[in-house]
């Protein structure tokens, strides 16, 4: 079974930095990734998503990762915060079960918390 | 917004009592997952419906079943509720991105807590 592990429960940062919110999975041959972002009080939105091709995947909000096979990685960055930014960012990778479905597999997710 | 609706947004019941949850999914969208988020087990797999039959489970109680209607909304139905069940509780619907791989959308989720 797939796994999902975020290195970091919490990153402070102040505003205007840079960030980069760590994110390895357990390999696979095929791997689908995702990042998800949980404002306060809300539900989960799609930041980005990484299915083939390029290995630098853009998303909303400024956020980009980078897919990295030889060390099981998809960590998602970000040249400068914004006060906004705040919340738990959480990255998933896609399973497949029978009948040619998916389940999404989530890490513990990362509380970004950014300072003025 | 990403399309899905979930009610009631909170919920408050007592332990013993039965709670259903309902999702409506994006338009078009065949499939309907369920997940929970609790603070000890984070988020997790409940089960999936595809087209108003049952696909896939995962972590769920057998005092938790699901079921996805005509109209494709589903519902998450709770009983014999315990202090544990109290969690967030979302709902996804999907679309097939590329082949046969999918891109959940998740609501808002509900929040329930059991007294």
């Amino acid at each position: 079974a797939q796994s999902v592990t975020q290195l970091d429960s919490q990153v402070p940062v102040f505003e205007e930095a840079p960030v980069e919110l760590r994110c390895n999975y357990s390999s696979s041959v095929s791997v689908y990734l995702f990042w998800y972002v949980q404002y306060p009080n809300q539900g989960l939105q799609l930041l980005l998503k990484y299915l083939s091709g390029s290995t630098l995947v853009k998303g909303i909000n400024g956020f980009e990762a980078e897919f990295n096979k030889s060390q099981t990685s998809f960590h998602l960055r970000k040249p400068s915060v914004h006060i906004s930014d705040t919340a738990e960012y959480f990255c998933a990778v896609s399973e497949r079960f029978s009948g040619g479905y998916n389940k999404l597999i989530f890490g513990a997710g990362t509380r970004l918390a950014v300072h003025p | 917004d990403s399309g899905v609706t979930q009610t009631p947004k909170h919920l408050i019941t007592a332990t013993g009592q039965r709670v259903t949850l309902r999702c409506s999914p994006r338009s078009g969208d065949l499939s309907v997952y369920w997940y929970q988020q609790s603070l000890d087990q984070g988020l997790q797999f409940l089960i999936q419906y595809y087209n108003g039959e049952e696909r896939a489970k995962g972590n769920i109680l057998e005092r938790f079943s699901a079921q996805q209607f005509p109209d494709l909304h589903s519902e998450l139905n709770l009983s014999s509720l315990e202090l544990g069940d109290s969690a967030l509780y979302f709902c996804a619907s999907s679309v097939r991105d590329q082949g046969l791989q999918e891109t959940q959308y998740f609501g808002p989720g509900t929040r329930l807590l059991v007294l």
